[in-house]
């Protein structure tokens, strides 16, 4: 069990560019979510996917985001037409299958973007 | 809807000393209630759960919390604080997706 990874640890990018980040989650969990973390605040929820399935997205997830789970393994979340706004830090986590009543979810280190 | 609130952003306390981190809950179901750990350039780590067994739960690391549905409330103890837990601690509430607060920083004091 290696736990979930994330990929890039760290991005910069100018305002305006696109960018991409990447979950791997424990292998065999189901779940997987997204949330983003700005400075001095908690975790806010952004999307999550049972399998493949996207089933819930959070208002905070613009136009200008989408999120993948092609193969109900990896995950991509991408960011269109960034947003000095857009800098904080994106967190990945996953768990085996049911709600975190049942299940814990594990979250990665997480990808810090900073828009220039 | 669901929240939480965490009373004092900076909590200092002395080694040895009884930590006491504070949080209120909002909710309009039987709650699912966590405390996380965010130590510095690390992920969340889960400290404890509590989803209505026992109302005291105990954690990792020494940790422990009380639900108490009357004061709504689900306050985070360890009797005898050391310097590595020192960290940002986070409570939380919710289910599939999860509800957090804005954090208390954990100070240890030598």
């Amino acid at each position: 069990d290696t736990g979930v990874s994330q990929d890039p640890r760290h991005k910069i990018t100018k305002r305006g560019q696109n960018v991409t980040f990447r979950c791997d989650p424990i292998s065999e969990h189901n779940r997987l979510y997204w949330y983003r973390q700005t400075l001095g605040q908690g975790p806010e929820f952004l999307t999550y996917f049972q399998n493949e399935a996207q089933l819930e997205k959070s208002r905070l997830l613009s136009d200008r985001f989408s999120a993948e789970r092609p193969k109900g393994s990896f995950s991509t979340l991408e960011i269109q037409r960034t947003e000095q706004g857009d800098s904080a830090m994106y967190l990945c986590a996953s768990s085996l299958d049911a709600g975190a009543s049942t299940d814990t979810q594990y979250f990665g280190p997480g990808t810090r973007l900073t828009v220039l | 809807a669901q929240s939480v609130t965490q009373l004092g952003s900076h909590v200092s306390v002395s080694e040895g000393a009884l930590v006491l981190l504070r949080c209120n809950y909002s909710s309009s179901v039987p709650p699912y209630l966590f405390w996380y750990v965010q130590y510095p350039n690390q992920g969340l780590q889960l400290l404890l759960k509590y989803t209505s067994a026992a109302t005291l739960v105990k954690g990792i690391n020494g940790f422990e919390a009380e639900f108490k549905k009357s004061e709504t409330s689900f306050h985070l103890t360890k009797p005898s604080a050391h310097m590595s837990d020192a960290a940002e601690y986070f409570c939380a509430v919710g289910d599939d997706k999860i509800i957090f607060g804005k954090g208390t920083r954990l100070h240890i004091l030598p």
